[in-house]
């Protein structure tokens, strides 16, 4: 069966530093890969998306995230975090031959410090 | 403007009793679904939709039920039977082209 993984429960960095978020996966088959971030007692905002091609891809707020396929990690980037980036990140996989149907990470809280 | 509402925001229940949570969407989407979160655990599917009249279970439908008479609605019923019922809910929508899925703001649900 298919699963995600985001290692890091917690993650605390100080406002202007860089942010990374990992997220690994185990799927057969090609997967489309989300990112989402939800604030608290609220609903997931999708960040970015991959399905194919360029393995960078760029999303809102100033996030981006790189898919490896050899590694089945699709991390979360972002260059200088704000202190309105702490929330809590969900990465999503879905794969070809699945419908719509995705499967969560457990997610990342993300705590800034000014 | 187009979205998905869930109503309410906040409901209360006594042990014993059914509930129904309300989703409703005006995004023309063909798929929906139901999640249930808990702190720690992500979200996990429970029912899910692709076209009116049909809908599948997901990983944990146990204790649930849901209707898919319109496009636009999805509702989801907690019964008396799921066994630890309290938890934040969020209904997602997708296109039918699309593989991303769109939230609403969440029901959180609390039985005593």
């Amino acid at each position: 069966a298919q699963s995600v993984t985001q290692p890091d429960i917690h993650i605390t960095v100080s406002e202007g530093a860089s942010l990374e978020l990992r997220c690994n996966y185990s799927y057969g088959a090609t997967p489309y890969l989300f990112w989402y971030v939800q604030s608290p007692g609220q609903g997931l905002q999708l960040l970015l998306k991959y399905f194919s091609g360029d393995t960078l891809v760029q999303g809102i707020k100033g996030f981006e995230a790189e898919f490896k396929r050899s590694q089945s990690s699709f991390n979360l980037r972002k260059p200088s975090v704000h202190w309105s980036d702490a929330a809590e990140y969900f990465c999503a996989v879905g794969f070809r031959g699945g419908g719509n149907k995705l499967t969560f990470g457990t997610g990342t809280q993300l705590k800034v410090e000014l | 403007d187009g979205g998905i509402t869930q109503s309410p925001k906040y409901l209360f229940r006594k042990e014993g009793q059914n509930v129904t949570l309300s989703c409703e969407q005006n995004l023309n989407h063909d798929a929906m679904y139901w999640y249930r979160q808990d702190p720690g655990q992500g979200l996990r599917l429970i029912y899910y939709s692709q076209i009116v009249n049909d809908f599948q279970k997901g990983d944990i439908a146990e204790g649930y039920s849901v209707s898919r008479e319109k496009k636009e609605s999805f509702p989801l019923t907690v019964t008396s039977a799921q066994k630890n019922p309290t938890a934040f809910y969020l209904c997602a929508s997708s296109p039918k082209t699309g593989r991303e899925q769109y939230f609403g703001p969440g029901t959180r649900l609390t039985v005593t």
